[in-house]
């Protein structure tokens, strides 16, 4: 059974760093694609991050808002995924799912974890 | 980057009755589209993707299907059950930027 379980959230003030990782298990993480999506409390989703496998070249997509600032990374060796988080601003707090990607080439969301919440406030 | 649009923002309907649900891409991502299950305090499911009525994500029972190419989709659920009332988002995933639509509640009439 396919499990992914985030870590790393909490509360963070204005322009600092926050690491999340997101833990896999039940199925063999280095051949899938992952990416990061985040909610906003009350609002709709928004896919923040992805990451291709290493057969793949390990590259990476993110989204406008965060380019920059927020960087993806995968260690298979342990089966996690990783979204470095810098120069925090208030409108990234949110809910962080981190997804699982079944077909490299069509990037739909098939499984997903429960998520991490960050605030950043002062 | 490709808008999504859904419509309605909320919708309601009565347990057993027919729901269907719109979304609009501002360009065509052919049948790159899926759509999804949230319930209050859960992370989204994936129910439908290649906006088709056969490419139902696992478990997924057969009263949900999906339908549409180009920019207009519809996702259809046959006969809502208790379970059913919840926000539903569409997705393109034919771009980069991945982009979701704003969501469509389903409540209960």
């Amino acid at each position: 059974e396919v499990q992914l379980v985030e870590s790393g959230g909490g509360l963070v003030q204005p322009g600092r760093s926050l690491r999340l990782s997101c833990a896999a298990s039940g199925f063999t993480f280095g051949d899938y694609a992952m990416s990061w999506v985040r909610q906003a409390p009350g609002k709709g989703l928004e896919w923040v991050c992805f990451i291709r496998s290493k057969p793949y070249g390990g590259t990476t997509e993110c989204a406008a808002s965060v380019k920059g600032r927020f960087t993806i990374s995968r260690d298979d060796s342990k089966s996690i995924a990783y979204l470095q988080m810098n120069s925090l601003k208030t409108e990234d707090t949110a809910v962080y799912y981190c997804a699982l990607h079944s077909d490299i080439y069509m990037p739909r969301f098939d499984y997903w974890g429960q998520g991490t919440l960050v605030t950043v406030s002062s | 980057e490709i808008a999504m649009t859904q419509s309605p923002a909320t919708l309601s309907v009565s347990p057993g009755e027919r729901a269907t649900l719109s979304c609009r891409a501002s360009q065509s991502v052919s049948s790159n589209l899926a759509w999804y299950q949230q319930k209050p305090g859960q992370a989204p499911r994936l129910l439908i993707y290649s906006a088709s009525i056969r490419a139902r994500a696992t478990r997924i029972p057969a009263r949900f299907s999906g339908s549409g190419s180009g920019t207009e989709f519809t996702l259809t659920i046959s006969s809502l059950q208790s379970e059913d009332f919840a926000v539903y988002y569409c997705q393109q995933y034919n771009n980069w930027p991945l982009t979701f639509g704003g969501g469509t509640k389903v409540e209960i009439k």
